[in-house]
């Protein structure tokens, strides 16, 4: 089944710095959307960016997208302790129904 | 600002107890979804539903069963609980496009 699997499985930086998150995935895709967990709180979506979006922007959030490669990152500007948490790209499968990579484990160290 | 709750945030029951896990959300969404997050396996997909009193299995649904009787709520049930479903549990509901997916704040279901 369609599923993107992001990479690195694991980061760990200092604060302030910047902070990159790669998903990949194997057909086409209508959209693809990043949502960040915190330790032990359900999902918050982040930002959704279509397949004729190259990049999309949120505050300190930059996503792009590259069809050609079916690859995806996420880039955190400036990153804040804030920041530490799972974050994880979806793909649309079939009808409306959202499938999750396992995710990156982002750890924002002071 | 409360979009999408679930009943319990941790819960503790015995192994072979019925148990219920209840998802409300509040904005008229069709799609709702029961998801289990396990540590090393991501999130996977138990049940989902389209539209009241309709329901679809998931990647996962052996030991589940679910129950839509009204948009707003969707209900997880455990038959039997076995100590493999110790699990934290998410519900989710979907708009239409872009297909914005809310998730609730996840309940943590032990089974001793």
């Amino acid at each position: 089944s369609q599923q993107g699997e992001e990479d690195p499985q694991a980061l760990s930086i200092q604060e302030g710095e910047n902070a990159t998150m790669n998903c990949s995935y194997k057909t086409s895709i209508n959209n693809l959307q990043w949502y960040r967990q915190n330790s032990g709180r359900g999902l918050v979506h982040l930002i959704l960016i279509r397949s004729n979006e190259r990049e999309k922007h949120s505050g300190r959030l930059r996503v792009t997208l590259d069809t050609s490669k079916k690859s995806s990152s996420l880039l955190i500007t400036a990153s804040r302790a804030a920041d530490t948490a799972s974050y994880f790209c979806a793909l649309i499968q079939g009808a409306q129904k959202l499938v999750f990579g396992q995710g990156t484990r982002l750890t924002i160290n002071p | 600002d409360v979009k999408v709750t679930q009943s319990s945030r941790y819960l503790v029951k015995r192994t072979g107890e019925k148990v219920f896990l209840e998802c409300v959300q509040d904005m008229d969404h069709e799609n709702m979804f029961w998801y289990r997050q396990d540590p090393g396996l991501g999130l996977r997909l138990i049940y989902f539903s389209y539209d009241v009193k309709m329901k679809e299995k998931g990647d996962i649904p052996e030991g589940y069963s679910v129950s839509r009787e009204k948009k707003e709520r969707f209900s997880l049930i455990l038959e039997s609980a076995s100590t493999n479903q110790t699990s934290m549990y998410l519900c989710a509901s979907i708009g239409t496009v872009p297909y914005e997916q809310y998730f609730g704040p996840g309940t943590r279901l032990t089974v001793t």
